[in-house]
């Protein structure tokens, strides 16, 4: 099946630095790559949906300045999280759709925590 | 190692029941979910088990066996919505991180 390469799959950095988290679909082209982020024992939370060469859609109370998102190829979408704090601590999925299939084909997360 | 595996894919009929397994291994299990996926869309959580037994949650319920390694997911008077993909996932508390299953899409006939 189609495999989404995340990376990297943790990083420790301390507050005020920003985090680049790149989510890559190794063997299909993706039009559309998904955004989560996650707190222990919650649900996903869908933050951004990734459209190639367009912006990215950002849900209701997201701040599209604090996570940047690029999707400049039909296999890679980065997230980056700029001047990240404490409470960014969280694990962040991406997900990407080949658009031939109707499933989501997901990373395997990056856990951030912020000192 | 981690492995989750599901049934591919399922048809059940409106109005029947249908039960949706789910087998893991993974190190450091510590807590089983479960997402509903509408085509094109993203993951919508259903459940979560951490102890033994059933959860019961309206018209789905969700089981639990950590000694078994074994999850299912129980969808009653199902409707024509319910078709979709339903992802098995555990997390994985040894290396902090999710380990999905590759889902199984059901078709509901009417």
């Amino acid at each position: 099946g189609a495999v989404v390469s995340q990376h990297p799959s943790r990083v420790i950095c301390k507050s005020g630095t920003s985090v680049k988290i790149e989510c890559r679909s190794l063997d299909f082209q993706a039009t559309t790559m998904f955004w989560y982020r996650q707190f222990p024992k919650q649900s996903l939370m869908l933050m951004a949906t990734s459209n190639e060469g367009s912006k990215a859609t950002y849900e209701q109370g997201v701040e599209k300045d604090k996570f940047l998102i690029n999707h400049a190829s039909l296999t890679l979408s980065t997230l980056t999280v700029t001047s990240a704090h404490p409470e960014d601590s969280s694990f962040y999925i991406c997900s990407a759709a080949t658009g031939r299939s109707e499933k989501l084909f997901f990373g395997s997360g990056t856990q951030l925590s912020v000192l | 190692g981690q492995n989750i595996d599901q049934p591919t894919e399922m048809t059940a009929t409106e109005g029947a029941i249908v039960q949706i397994n789910c087998t893991y291994q993974t190190s450091g299990f510590n807590g089983l979910f479960w997402y509903q996926q509408h085509a094109g869309e993203a993951p919508t959580f259903l459940s979560y088990n951490v102890l033994d037994g059933l959860e019961e949650k309206g018209r789905f319920s969700s089981f639990l066996s950590r000694s078994k390694g074994y999850s299912y997911l129980l969808l009653k008077e199902l409707q024509m919505k319910d078709s979709a993909s339903y992802l098995c996932a555990v997390w994985d508390n040894y290396g902090q991180n999710f380990v999905f299953g590759p889902g199984t899409r059901l078709s509901v006939l009417p």
